[in-house]
């Protein structure tokens, strides 16, 4: 059974950097599955922030790519998130998750999830 | 890059119920990509669980009253008989999620 666990501070100064590591537990980073990232700020509803694969490969939300890097420790089986310049806005619950492949289709899903952790953003 | 809407925000109804969770999307994907859409449950404090993938399967361990159907740029959910575990926010996923669809107790 996959398990994630996030790690990482829970309170970032505004305009500073939020850095959060996933560690895998069960299976192996480098197996053929994407490894992302999800947040739920309050009162509103999930939001992709990006992805990677064991190579290095990345895909990030439009919206946020200007201020985010993900990458990969094979090594560690585990992933990593920095966002900068954070404000108020990015207030939110982050989880890590499993993009799982499915054969069928060829299409990657969210099938395994980390259990999140909150992450504020205040002085 | 394709914006899916979900409707109604919030559904109020009693266990027993049928409830019928709507997902739009802003424009149609190529066939390749037709059989792609997911579904998630969201209970509060818990990480979103995997209920539906490729549109209409059901996820390991997912009961039969959750079903999903559609094509092109309109897709639902239905929970046949609500149960009490089952009032939670539901996302469709296409790429980016939709806003979601809270089914409360009425």
């Amino acid at each position: 059974q996959v398990q994630l666990q996030e790690s990482g501070p829970g309170l970032v100064k505004p305009s500073g950097t939020l850095s959060l590591t996933c560690a895998v537990s069960g299976g192996s980073i480098s197996s053929s599955n994407w490894w992302s990232w999800v947040r739920l700020p309050p009162g509103k509803g999930l939001e992709w922030i990006g992805e990677i694969y064991h190579s290095g490969s990345t895909n990030y939300n439009p919206s946020l790519k200007s201020r985010v890097t993900i990458s990969v420790d094979n090594s560690k089986n585990q992933f990593s998130l920095k966002l900068n310049s954070v404000a108020a806005a990015d207030t939110a619950v982050y989880y890590c998750a499993r993009k799982g492949y499915y054969l069928a289709s060829g299409h990657y899903y969210f099938d395994y999830w980390g259990q999140g952790t909150l992450v504020t953003v205040s002085s | 890059e394709i914006v899916l809407t979900q409707s109604p925000g919030t559904l109020s109804l009693s266990p027993g119920e049928r409830a019928t969770l709507s997902c739009r999307a802003s424009q149609s994907v190529s066939s390749v990509m037709s059989s792609y859409l997911a579904w998630y449950q969201q209970k509060p404090g818990q990480a979103p669980r995997l209920l539906i993938y490729d549109v209409s399967s059901r996820a390991t361990g997912i009961p039969d009253r959750f079903s999903g159907s559609g094509s092109g740029t309109d897709f639902t959910l239905t929970i046949s008989r609500l149960e009490p575990e089952d009032f939670a926010v539901y996302y469709c996923q296409q790429g980016s999620f939709g806003g979601g669809t809270k089914v409360e107790i009425k």
